[in-house]
């Protein structure tokens, strides 16, 4: 079965606090990806992880991908206030002769001033 | 470069109509496909295109049609709507998976808010 697991699922956190979010999924992939999504908005894309190894960073926030764990972390340092949003992690997945985007349940971060 | 253009923003259906969401890419991307989300869940995928003229089903495709007559649009039709069918329905597009660009990622359209009554 194709599966994408993010936990925690919620997440209350002060600010000035490191976090990671973790996303593990079922089958091979080396395409992984994280959105951001605030409440009623469409899907924001932070980062496009591509091969094994792969770290990307933005500001407080760093993902990293290890394909043979088939493990991607979303690290949050110092996390800010305006970081509160629900963040998805997202595989691509090969199935049926195509690639189909299979999607973690999302993580819901709130950041307490 | 207005990205992916989806309407309309929001729809209540009465169970039993039908209608069609439209979905607008102008990044010449071969790769289209729809999403709805429910609260509490990921993104679940409906259909995709992998370029004009070729359709195949997602994860829950039951109750959608859908048609890639052209590479900018990927029209979702609900034939006859449900209750089940409340939710929020997203488009996305991107270039072809395995392809040298798919380093750009997926882009996301502004989502429809369906209610089926």
């Amino acid at each position: 079965e194709l599966k994408v697991e993010q936990n925690p699922l919620f997440l209350s956190m002060q600010e000035g606090k490191n976090y990671t979010i973790y996303c593990n999924y079922s089958t091979t992939s080396d395409r992984l990806y994280w959105y951001r999504q605030d409440p009623g908005k469409s899907l924001e894309s932070l980062f496009v992880l591509l091969s094994n190894g792969a770290v990307k960073q933005e500001g407080r926030l760093m993902a990293s991908l290890d394909t043979k764990a088939r493990l991607s972390t979303l690290h949050i340092t110092a996390a800010v206030h305006d970081l509160s949003a629900t963040y998805f992690c997202a595989v691509d997945m090969y199935r049926d002769s195509n690639y189909q985007l299979i999607w973690g349940a999302g993580t819901k971060l709130i950041i307490k001033p | 470069n207005a990205g992916v253009t989806q309407t309309p923003k929001f729809q209540v259906l009465k169970t039993g109509q039908s209608m069609t969401l439209q979905c607008a890419q102008d990044m010449n991307h071969e790769y289209m496909s729809w999403y709805r989300q429910d609260p509490g869940m990921g993104l679940r995928l409906i259909h995709y295109s992998v370029g004009a003229g070729i359709t195949d089903q997602g994860e829950v495709p039951n109750g959608y049609n859908v048609s890639r007559s052209t590479t900018e649009d990927f029209p979702l039709r609900l034939l006859s709507a449900a209750p089940s069918q409340t939710s929020v329905y997203f488009c996305a597009s991107s270039y072809r998976p395995g392809a040298e660009k798919i380093d750009y990622g997926y882009t996301f359209g502004s989502g429809t808010r369906l209610t089926v009554v």
